[in-house]
């Protein structure tokens, strides 16, 4: 149990584009999902912490209008990476953690983005 | 002072023996703390949490925390080949809260 994906698993866009990426729980309710970022050789580094129904609250200095983040469901959360750039490739992790379950959370396979 | 510093290694140990990693941590009010691993390329898995002074183990792992001096290890009795990985501590913000702090991990490289 506690499975989470995320979709896709890895892109290549042009710079300007936007670039969705879905997180899904698929056997567990998430009232909490996470987005994080990682940049090689770095540790993974909070962007915003997302509850269904309400708005993302989003880490000092991650900009809110380029990352939009919306958690629809209990299920899913997605993350929109608008006008990317190159200096936006980065590993784009999320985690999920479950309402009955506190102080744990469940991380996705991870979105390898890479922006041309 | 960053707020969860780990050795960046890498720390080589032969098969068999006790790989030992360290992770020391800024905020006082911490309250959990985690180790997950990450192999490369892939996402975190959780290998076990603690919330207590003292040891806790799970097979072949073992957390210590000594909240005291704002440290946590891990130690991974008969390593194996398999367990070379960057093993990361998080640690929750004060307040409980259900955020993590991520240190930039220590490569471990299990030798066979």
């Amino acid at each position: 149990g506690a499975v989470v994906s995320q979709h896709p698993s890895r892109v290549i866009c042009k710079s300007g584009t936007s670039v969705k990426i879905e997180c899904r729980s698929l056997d567990f309710q998430a009232t909490t999902m996470f987005w994080y970022r990682q940049f090689p050789k770095q540790s993974l580094m909070l962007m915003a912490t997302s509850n269904e129904g309400s708005k993302a609250t989003y880490e000092q200095g991650v900009e809110k209008d380029k990352f939009l983040i919306n958690h629809a469901s209990l299920t899913l959360s997605t993350l929109t990476v608008t006008s990317a750039h190159p200096e936006d490739s980065s590993f784009y992790i999320c985690s999920a953690r479950p309402w009955a379950i506190e102080n744990e959370q469940f991380f996705g396979p991870g979105t390898r983005l890479t922006v041309l | 002072q960053k707020e969860v510093e780990q050795n960046s290694g890498p720390l080589s140990v032969p098969e068999g023996a006790i790989a030992s990693l360290n992770c020391t941590y800024s905020d006082r009010g911490s309250q959990s703390f985690f180790w997950y691993r990450q192999y490369s390329g892939k996402s975190p898995e959780l290998i076990m949490f603690i919330y207590s002074n003292g040891d806790k183990e799970d097979g072949r792992f073992t957390a210590q925390l000594n909240k005291a001096s704002q440290y946590v290890s891990l130690l991974i009795r008969d390593s194996q080949p398999s367990d070379s990985a960057t093993y990361l501590c998080a640690v929750n913000r004060q307040g409980g809260s259900e955020k993590l702090v991520f240190g930039k991990g220590t490569k471990l490289t299990v030798n066979p």
